[in-house]
C-alpha cells in the first residue's frame, strides 16, 4: 500500500524541549515537503528536499531542522528554539515529473 | 516572492447553491494545482491546469485557468454537504521546486 506515513498523529511537549516528527513515503518521488497550518491559515513551507542528502530553507525555516539521508524519509525536528511551535505539520512529496504533491496525514504538535 | 490569494476567505452557501473560489497569483505560472481538505484532514490533490485559458471539469466541478495565468477559478455545481472543506489552489512559477499554496477558501455547506 503506497503513500505517506506521519507519525504520531498528535504529540505533546514541553516548552524547551525538542521534538522530531517522522515522515516516510513508499511512493519512490525524489522531492519531499514540510509544511506549517496554524487554526484557519493556508501551509506554510518549511523546508524541501529535492534529492537524498540536499535540502533548502523555505518561507519559515527558523527554529527547524531537517535531514534527508534516505530517500524515503524526510524527518522534521522542531527545536526550543522555535517560539510558537503549536501548529499541523504537514509533509508532502512530488514526483520529480509532476508538481502534484501527495500529503500525509499529519502530526498535531502540541508544546505546554 | 511570489504570493497567491484567494478569495473568499469563508464562504457559507444554502445545500444545492453555487459556489465559486478565485486564486490571484502575483507572478505569471507555469501551472497551477488545487486541493481539497476536509475539516482535520490533510490536502488532497483535485486537479492540475497547464495551458492559458484551459478548463477542466469534473463532475460537479469546474477548474478554470487565466489566459494570462495568473489566475484561476473553482467552481461547483449545486453543492453538496460533502463538498465542505477548505480549497487550496498552488502554483508554481517555474525554475522553482517549490509551489506556492493559496490562503485557502474554507466552504460551509448548510442542509
Amino acid at each position: 500500500d503506497g503513500g505517506i506515513t506521519q507519525s504520531p498523529k498528535y504529540l505533546f511537549r514541553k516548552e524547551g524541549q525538542n521534538v522530531t516528527l517522522s515522515c516516510e513515503q513508499n511512493l519512490n518521488h525524489d522531492a519531499m515537503y514540510w509544511y506549517r497550518q496554524d487554526p484557519g491559515q493556508g501551509l506554510r513551507l518549511i523546508y524541501y528536499s529535492q534529492i537524498v542528502n540536499d535540502f533548502q530553507k523555505g518561507d519559515i525555516a527558523e527554529g527547524y531542522s531537517v535531514s534527508r539521508e534516505k530517500k524515503e524519509s524526510f524527518p522534521l525536528t522542531v527545536t526550543s528554539a522555535q517560539k510558537n511551535p503549536t501548529a499541523f505539520y504537514l509533509c508532502a512529496s512530488r514526483a520529480t515529473s509532476t508538481d502534484t504533491q501527495y500529503f500525509g496525514p499529519g502530526t498535531r504538535l502540541t508544546v505546554l | 516572492g511570489q504570493q497567491v490569494m484567494q478569495i473568499p476567505q469563508y464562504q457559507h452557501v444554502q445545500e444545492g447553491e453555487d459556489f465559486t473560489t478565485y486564486c490571484n497569483s502575483s507572478t505569471t505560472l507555469s501551472n497551477i494545482q488545487w486541493y481539497k481538505q476536509r475539516p482535520g484532514g490533510h490536502p488532497v490533490f483535485l486537479i492540475q491546469l497547464v495551458k492559458s485559458g484551459e478548463v477542466k471539469k469534473q463532475k460537479r466541478l469546474t477548474f478554470q485557468f487565466g489566459e494570462a495565468k495568473k489566475n484561476s477559478s473553482l467552481h461547483i455545481t449545486a453543492t453538496q454537504t460533502t463538498d465542505v472543506g477548505t480549497y487550496f489552489c498552488a502554483g508554481n512559477s517555474g525554475g522553482y521546486q517549490k509551489v506556492t499554496f493559496g490562503t485557502g477558501t474554507k466552504l460551509q455547506v448548510i442542509p
